[in-house]
């Protein structure tokens, strides 16, 4: 059974740093890429970043670039997530998801349950 | 910045059926395939529909997906109380040279 389970999320001080990270079980860990998606209270659905199985390519939502960073320790079957400089609008869910595909094609089709991280004074 | 235009909402009695457009250009659905997400209150979303119309493992055929051009359609026929949830429509985006998974504004369904 495919399961992904997120750890990490916390309340932190605006400008400050916080890894998210992200367990994989039941499956190929570096046959599919990953995402980060992230959902701010009372909003829709945002695509922060994806990265290939081999951690190769990746992507950024414009707002995390140069802030945030992706990786992945396919030994220890685990997805990260480093964000740095963080600021009040970057509060959220964030949910980890592998990705079917990187590119034409790809769609998300298991989720984890999420962490919240809160960013406030 | 969601690329992608859904109804905020959209409404049906039981039993009846209810449709979702999302809105892109040529760069994202005009070129790529479409997924369709389902998410209620507090749990996180679960894939509905990928590759514009293909159902995964376990989701009723109530559920169908198309695509024509830059819109695709999420129909849900059969109308339940428990289909009340939130549907975002997602594609990958070649505006980058990179690329990057786009969702749309998301369309709350409500079962009247």
């Amino acid at each position: 059974e495919v399961q992904l389970v997120e750890s990490g999320g916390r309340l932190v001080q605006p400008g400050e740093s916080l890894r998210l990270s992200c367990a994989a079980f039941g499956f190929t860990f570096s046959d599919y890429a990953m995402t980060w998606v992230r959902q701010a209270p009372g909003k829709g659905l945002e695509c922060v970043s994806t990265l290939t199985g081999s951690g190769g390519t990746t992507s950024y939502e414009d707002s995390v670039r140069g802030r945030f960073f992706i990786s992945r320790d396919n030994s220890k079957n685990t997805l990260y997530l480093e964000m740095i400089s963080l600021r009040a609008e970057d509060t959220a869910i964030y949910y980890c998801a592998r990705t079917f595909n990187y590119g034409t094609g790809s769609y998300l089709d298991y989720w984890g349950q999420g962490a919240l991280v809160t960013v406030s004074s | 910045q969601s690329l992608l235009t859904q109804p905020p909402s959209v409404s049906a009695a039981p039993g009846q059926k209810v449709t979702i457009i999302c809105s892109g250009s040529s760069s994202d659905i005009g070129r790529n395939y479409v997924s369709w997400y389902q998410q209620f209150p507090g749990t996180a979303p679960k894939l509905l529909i990928y590759e514009n119309k293909r159902r995964p493992s376990g989701i009723p055929d109530r559920f169908s997906g198309s695509k024509s051009g830059t819109s695709a359609t999420l129909g849900i026929t059969g109308l339940q109380t428990g289909d009340e949830a939130d549907y975002y429509c997602g594609t990958w985006d070649i505006t980058l040279s990179v690329g990057r998974y786009v969702f749309g504004t998301g369309t709350k369904v409500t079962v009247l």
